[in-house]
């Protein structure tokens, strides 16, 4: 069976330093993956989806970047955090083509910076 | 541009009871497929039940099920025998079902309050 993984599952980060959050997909070849965002309370922002590695497609221009250096990987980075980039961030995954076609979330980062 | 509209930012239900949600859509498309999910205070998301437009029959899983209206572009959730466990976020979702589509397209959420 499919399983995503996402790490760390908490982050507390000073203004200006640095972000990496991972996401790793088991069970399953070339997915269509997805980074979201979250603010408490709210609904779900897309930042980037990637439909193959090192295919990365932007939905909002921002202080983040997305790379996807395996099948089954997709990273959200940043090379200086600001206030604003606090919230929870949550990792999918679909098929990209055929069977199921609803997305598969991972348990989430929470992510606050002082 | 597809858009999802959920206008109950909050409800309530008595334990037992039975509440709907409600999700309208707005779509040139006709094909498609529409979600709603559940994202109790984990933040964990989990798919509640899926609904393929081109099926007239509406969706049913255990408790749940979906009130699928194409023409009115509306997919409302009901759920029967309320319990506490059900006490969540829910969010309606819609994918088109064109090849080369990878996104899916949120409604900002209905807040769901069991009470006991």
């Amino acid at each position: 069976s499919q399983t995503i993984h996402q790490w760390p599952a908490t982050l507390v980060q000073p203004v200006g330093s640095p972000l990496s959050l991972e996401c790793t997909v088991e069970g399953t070849s070339n997915p269509n993956l997805y980074w979201y965002r979250q603010a408490a309370g709210r609904g779900l922002q897309l930042l980037f989806y990637s439909v193959g590695i090192g295919q990365i497609s932007s939905e909002v221009p921002q202080n983040l970047s997305a790379s996807r250096p395996q099948d089954r990987q997709f990273i959200l980075s940043s090379k200086k955090l600001l206030l604003s980039d606090s919230g929870f961030y949550l990792c999918a995954w679909s098929v990209s083509a055929g069977g199921l076609n609803e997305q598969f979330f991972g348990p989430g980062t929470r992510l606050t910076v002082l | 541009a597809q858009t999802v509209t959920q206008s109950q930012p909050e409800m309530s239900v008595q334990e037992a009871e039975t509440v709907t949600l409600s999700c309208t859509y707005d779509t040139s498309e006709s094909d498609y497929y529409l979600f709603w999910y559940k994202q109790p205070p984990s933040r964990q998301m989990i798919l509640v039940i899926r609904q393929e437009a081109y099926k007239q029959q509406n969706a049913t899983e255990n408790r749940f099920s979906v009130n699928f209206q194409k023409a009115a572009k509306s997919f409302s959730l009901k759920i029967s025998d309320s319990q506490l466990g059900d006490a969540a976020m829910y969010f309606c979702a819609y994918r088109r079902t064109t090849s080369g589509t990878y996104k899916y397209i949120f409604g900002t959420g209905t807040r769901l309050k069991v009470l006991a």
